[in-house]
């Protein structure tokens, strides 16, 4: 079956560094998709990996083994409104994505 | 700027109530989804559309249909709600079926079911 696993929660100190973990299993694979949802709003997209290796984006980084089956999101100098959940979602071969249910991040003074 | 629009944010029914979600978009993509998200779970696909062409999930609950008169407009009709089914509903577009491009997801709309 289609599966996606990352950590229910993490919290993490305001100006620090935080890696959100993430595992899939999915009939074929098109790329990876981290989205961010803060509570109460819509999911929005903070990147996309479909071959191995690291992506930046400022603050934000994500790196992808295809071998491994494994993503993760990594989020520098951390401040309070990146408190939210992280979605982790694989794209199958259909193009279909193929959902964690998110990490929430705490992020304490 | 082009974008989701979801109408309303925050709908309120009774339970066996008919409702009926919107979902509009400018971004002139093909592909529109409905989404169903309880809270901190993932996303349920409910339906997708590649231009006219409906998907129906083969778990969504026929209580749930959709109807997407043309590229811009997509609707979800739940014909009697239920208690379960109080949810946020997330509209989201996407240019292109056989793509890798990245889904662009509207506000969504809040679900109470009384």
């Amino acid at each position: 079956g289609q599966n996606i696993d990352q950590p229910t929660e993490m919290t993490a100190t305001e100006g620090a560094i935080v890696q959100i973990n993430c595992t899939y299993q999915t009939s074929g694979f098109n790329g990876l998709f981290w989205y961010q949802q803060h509570a109460g709003e819509a999911p929005t997209f903070l990147s996309y990996n479909v071959l191995d290796g690291l992506e930046e984006k400022g603050r934000f980084s994500s790196f992808l083994s295809r071998s491994k089956g494994y993503s993760y999101l990594l989020l520098k100098e951390l401040q309070m409104k990146d408190s939210a959940s992280y979605l982790c979602a694989a794209m199958d071969s259909n193009y279909q994505l193929i959902w964690g249910a998110g990490t929430k991040l705490i992020i304490k003074p | 700027d082009a974008m989701v629009i979801q109408n309303p944010r925050y709908q309120v029914t009774q339970f066996g109530k008919p409702v009926t979600l919107s979902c509009s978009q400018t971004l002139n993509h093909n592909v529109m989804y409905w989404y169903q998200q309880k809270s901190s779970q993932a996303p349920k696909l409910l339906f997708h559309y590649y231009d006219k062409d409906f998907n129906n999930e083969a778990d969504t609950p026929d209580n749930f249909q959709s109807r997407r008169p043309n590229t811009s407009f997509c609707f979800l009709d739940i014909r009697s709600p239920g208690l379960g089914d109080a949810a946020m509903y997330l509209c989201a577009t996407r240019k292109g079926s056989g793509s890798t491009d990245t889904q662009y997801f509207g506000p969504g709309t809040r679900l109470t079911v009384l």
